[in-house]
């Protein structure tokens, strides 16, 4: 049961436009929600998050939107890049068993920037 | 600035032999993971530790050991290497263990094949 999905595995998009990756979710007890970003041969870096109190969250060319009542989660890239080009993975937290919380991730879009 | 340090990047084993992954982190974060990304899918969370000495199950636990003996180091063991742990394997470390504002930082990986 995929409580975290990204139901595009890949994106392609020009550079200089808008990139629209999207996410949705299941278990309305996640209270925070990450973005990460994956280049081949390295591990995943993070991007940017967004807590449940909040709808938006920018840093720099990149914006996070979350709607909480659709139970899903964008991300925006302005202007796309090609060095934008890599895994983006969506992931989830929520509290699980006394004071600790789990990260739940979905599979990643694979964005491609053509210059 | 090393962040989360994996070794080895590379390891081909046999079915039935044994290895340990080494996991390093110089944040002084308590919270360390194990994770693991089949190829098209997200991460699974093996293992993960709130401290030195204590160590808990993630989702896919069987198969593999950790312990957890200081704050730095968090070792993942594979005892019988089987077909099915072929995977690329992720460490992980945060400072409060994913709550608001407290992103997993990422190590680049070990891949490891068993034939």
């Amino acid at each position: 049961d995929q409580q975290v999905k990204q139901n595009s595995p890949s994106l392609s998009v020009q550079e200089g436009r808008i990139s629209i990756l999207n996410c949705d979710y299941t278990n309305s007890m996640f209270d925070y929600f990450l973005w990460y970003k994956k280049y081949p041969a390295e591990g995943p870096t993070f991007l940017i998050s967004i807590s449940s109190i909040k709808d938006k969250n920018e840093d720099g060319r990149f914006t996070v939107f979350l709607n909480k009542s659709a139970k899903h989660l964008s991300l925006h890239i302005v202007p796309s890049q090609p060095g934008d080009s890599a895994v983006y993975f969506c992931a989830a937290s929520a509290r699980s068993g006394g004071s600790n919380y789990k990260l739940t991730f979905g599979k990643g879009t694979l964005l491609t920037v053509n210059p | 600035n090393a962040g989360v340090t994996q070794t080895p990047k590379f390891r081909i084993l046999k079915i039935g032999q044994s290895m340990t992954l080494q996991c390093t982190q110089d944040m002084n974060h308590n919270y360390m993971y194990w994770y693991r990304q089949d190829p098209g899918m997200g991460l699974k969370l093996i293992y993960y530790s709130v401290g030195a000495g204590i160590t808990d199950k993630g989702e896919v636990p069987n198969g593999y050991n950790v312990s957890r003996s200081t704050t730095e180091d968090f070792p993942l063991r594979l005892e019988l290497a089987a077909p099915s742990q072929t995977s690329v394997y992720f460490c992980a470390s945060s400072r409060t263990g994913g709550r608001v504002g407290s992103p997993l930082h990422f190590g680049n990986g070990t891949r490891l094949t068993v034939t």
